[in-house]
């Protein structure tokens, strides 16, 4: 499969909690992004990479999310002290550079916080 | 919040009928995407939209892209089951190479 991975596919944790997803994008693609999505709703942007800087950040992300690709590789979102709020679907595409481009979505990693 | 918004938000129809859902943007856009999401599934990515007025058409599928290009709209004609899912336009609202999604329409077919 040459999609976008991500892994894991659900976690349930507990209040206070820190907890780390893991996305791996089309091998080719140096753009990775984060989304959120919740019942009802479009995904939420979350942040951007092209290759390993971090572009672009949601002014609405809490100081408790923060987000990685070392090696323009792979991307990690942790997210720590979880609260109930944070429970939704957490959505990680990549594309490719330049122009205007489709953006392909990975499974997701559904987070229940209780 | 969210500056793109989709009407309705909610759709049932009997297979056959036809399906319209509209986007609407507060700013102009460079280009509008359209994705489609099935029941527990991901968006997956339908088609871009750049040019003024642009009409695109995917088998039963019709996209257009607003004169102004603050307005999209995707149609489907003789819906069948195999539409149902959550259709969302997205367009790079907040920055150039990221997408706001639109909360989606649901379109529910009923054989």
């Amino acid at each position: 499969d040459t999609g976008v991975s991500q892994d894991p596919r659900h976690k349930i944790t507990k209040r206070g909690q820190n907890v780390t997803f893991r996305c791996d994008p089309i091998s080719e693609h140096n753009r990775l992004y984060w989304y959120r999505q919740t019942l009802g709703q479009g995904p939420e942007f979350l942040t951007y990479f092209q290759n390993e800087a971090q572009l672009e950040k949601s002014r609405l992300l809490s100081d408790r999310f923060s987000a990685e690709r070392p090696k323009g590789s792979f991307s990690t979102l942790e997210i720590q002290r979880t609260e109930q709020g944070d429970s939704a679907m957490y959505l990680c595409a990549s594309s490719t550079g330049g122009g205007y481009t489709e953006a392909f979505f990975g499974q997701g990693t559904r987070l229940t916080v209780v | 919040g969210q500056q793109v918004m989709q009407i309705p938000q909610y759709q049932h129809v009997q297979e056959g009928e036809d399906f319209t859902t509209y986007c609407n943007s507060s700013t102009t856009l460079s280009n509008i995407q359209w994705y489609k999401q099935r029941p527990g599934g991901h968006p997956v990515f339908l088609i871009q939209l750049v040019k003024s007025g642009e009409v695109k058409k995917q088998k039963r599928l019709t996209f257009q892209f607003g004169e102004a290009k603050k307005n999209s709209s995707l149609h489907i004609t003789a819906t069948q089951t195999t539409d149902v899912g959550t259709y969302f336009c997205a367009g790079p609202i907040s920055g150039y190479s990221t997408l706001t999604f639109g909360k989606g329409t649901m379109l529910l077919v009923s054989p």
